[in-house]
């Protein structure tokens, strides 16, 4: 099992829709949960991250987490063409340096 | 967010050569980075972590003594690819860790082995 899963898409959805991302990860012992968004040909950049149960928003974005179901889902509202990118979950077990990445969802805003 | 610069940005290089990429913390100090590689429409993948002062841990699968690293201040960390291949063309990146918990990716450099 996948230390973290990621659909890869791709997920296509009209500009101006909610984009929904999700993503599951297998170890309950996991402290801090990370949404990265990466064009094609760049490297990461980390949007948004989340570490109690609940909601947090950021803008347009919206993180979820929930330790219980043990998933971290990241929603974009009122998507934008340049919302097109590739969206990687990031687990990071304890303090320190162990993190595990998703192999991605590659997101579409369809003008 | 925390600032990561990589250089070069891009470097291309001749069978054999050996190249050497810098990833540097701009407004921070960064004990712990890291060094992924990842290749066209692929995941990232993890090749090292990078701790100040100490020897770099690599991943299963990554040759130590091909990719060398260094991590000799707070604010820098090098990866010396040697003796470079074509199979060794990638997307080099490095990341630093801030606060333990965020990690904060730089550009990125495109090596191009010929």
């Amino acid at each position: 099992q996948k230390e973290v899963e990621q659909n890869s898409g791709p997920l296509s959805v009209p500009e101006g829709a909610i984009a929904s991302l999700n993503c599951t990860y297998s170890d309950r012992g996991s402290q801090s949960f990370f949404w990265y968004r990466q064009y094609s040909g760049k490297s990461p950049e980390l949007i948004m991250f989340i570490y109690s149960n609940g909601d947090k928003e950021d803008g347009r974005f919206t993180a979820q987490l929930n330790k219980a179901s043990q998933y971290v889902s990241l929603l974009i509202r009122d998507s934008q063409p340049s919302d097109s990118a590739t969206y990687l979950c990031a687990v990071n077990r304890n303090t320190g340096n162990q993190f595990y990445f998703g192999t991605g969802t590659s997101l579409t805003v369809i003008p | 967010g925390a600032v990561v610069s990589q250089h070069p940005s891009w470097v291309i290089c001749k069978s054999g050569t050996s190249v050497k990429i810098e990833c540097r913390s701009l407004d921070f100090q960064a004990t712990t980075m890291f060094w992924y590689r990842q290749f066209p429409k692929q995941s990232l993948m993890l090749m090292a972590t990078s701790n100040e002062g100490s020897k770099a841990t690599y991943e299963q699968g990554v040759e130590k003594d091909k990719f060398l690293i260094n991590h000799a201040s707070l604010t820098l960390s090098t990866l010396t690819v040697t003796s470079a291949h074509p199979e060794d063309s990638s997307f080099y990146i490095c990341s630093a860790l801030v606060w333990d918990y965020e990690q904060y990716f730089g550009p990125g450099t495109r090596l191009t082995v010929t």
